[in-house]
């Protein structure tokens, strides 16, 4: 498995702009977590779902944000429009059955390699 | 409250020195607690869990629930070791503290 997948890497756009952050999360995981990364608020985390549907959305900073979770491999973290305040890497994790009954006990959450936004 | 307290942001040290990276929780029921690294620029990754109670890379953790402690602790820190360290608590999702980045020089 090539473990939770997310794109792009490197998002670079200016103010104003629509952002769409990617992720595939490990198949057969049935939780989804969206996190923000920033030097002065360090790792929030932002919304989970649990088999696609939306748990907790309390971490999403305001309206501009918003995820989806169309189906069971594919989530999308949107920011419109985005302000350079918005600058961070966003991470995607997940977890769930699918890497083994030992590790869905310890309740392990797998990272994506993250995205890195750039708001201007 | 359901919390995670890392209380240093910055630890230094020499290589070959013991390392201590501080951890409490606040937590109401039995806590799953876990140690989270990230090296420079990739992923966050699993360094340990508390049930395993394995050592990884030279790492230890032990829950200690009269403190509500989860420290992480290695007797000599090699300078590969640099990275950003959070330790973790389980719920249904995960509940960060705001990291310890550790910082060995040669």
């Amino acid at each position: 498995d090539a473990g939770v997948i997310q794109s792009p890497r490197h998002e670079v756009t200016e103010m104003g702009q629509e952002v769409t952050l990617r992720c595939k999360p490990i198949s057969g995981h049935d939780y989804l977590f969206w996190y923000r990364q920033t030097m002065m608020r360090g790792l929030e985390l932002l919304i989970y779902f649990n088999n696609n549907v939306p748990i907790d959305d309390s971490g999403m900073p305001e309206d501009r944000f918003s995820a989806k979770m169309p189906n069971a491999s594919f989530s999308t973290l949107k920011i419109q429009p985005s302000e350079p305040r918005d600058s961070a890497v966003y991470f995607c994790a997940s977890k769930g059955l699918a890497s083994g009954a030992s590790q869905r006990k310890w309740n392990e959450q797998f990272f994506g390699p993250g995205t890195r936004l750039t708001v201007l | 409250a359901q919390r995670v307290t890392q209380p240093e942001k910055l630890l230094s040290v020499f290589k070959g020195a013991p390392v201590e990276l501080k951890c409490n929780y606040s937590y109401s029921g039995s806590p799953e607690l876990f140690w989270y690294v990230q090296y420079s620029r990739q992923r966050l990754q699993l360094l340990l869990r508390h049930i395993s109670r394995e050592s990884i890379k030279g790492f230890t953790a032990d829950l200690n629930k009269g403190e509500t402690s989860f420290h992480l602790k290695k007797p000599f820190a090699q300078e590969e070791d640099s990275a950003m360290y959070y330790c973790a608590l389980n719920t249904d999702k995960l509940i960060f503290g705001t990291g310890t980045r550790l910082q060995v020089f040669p």
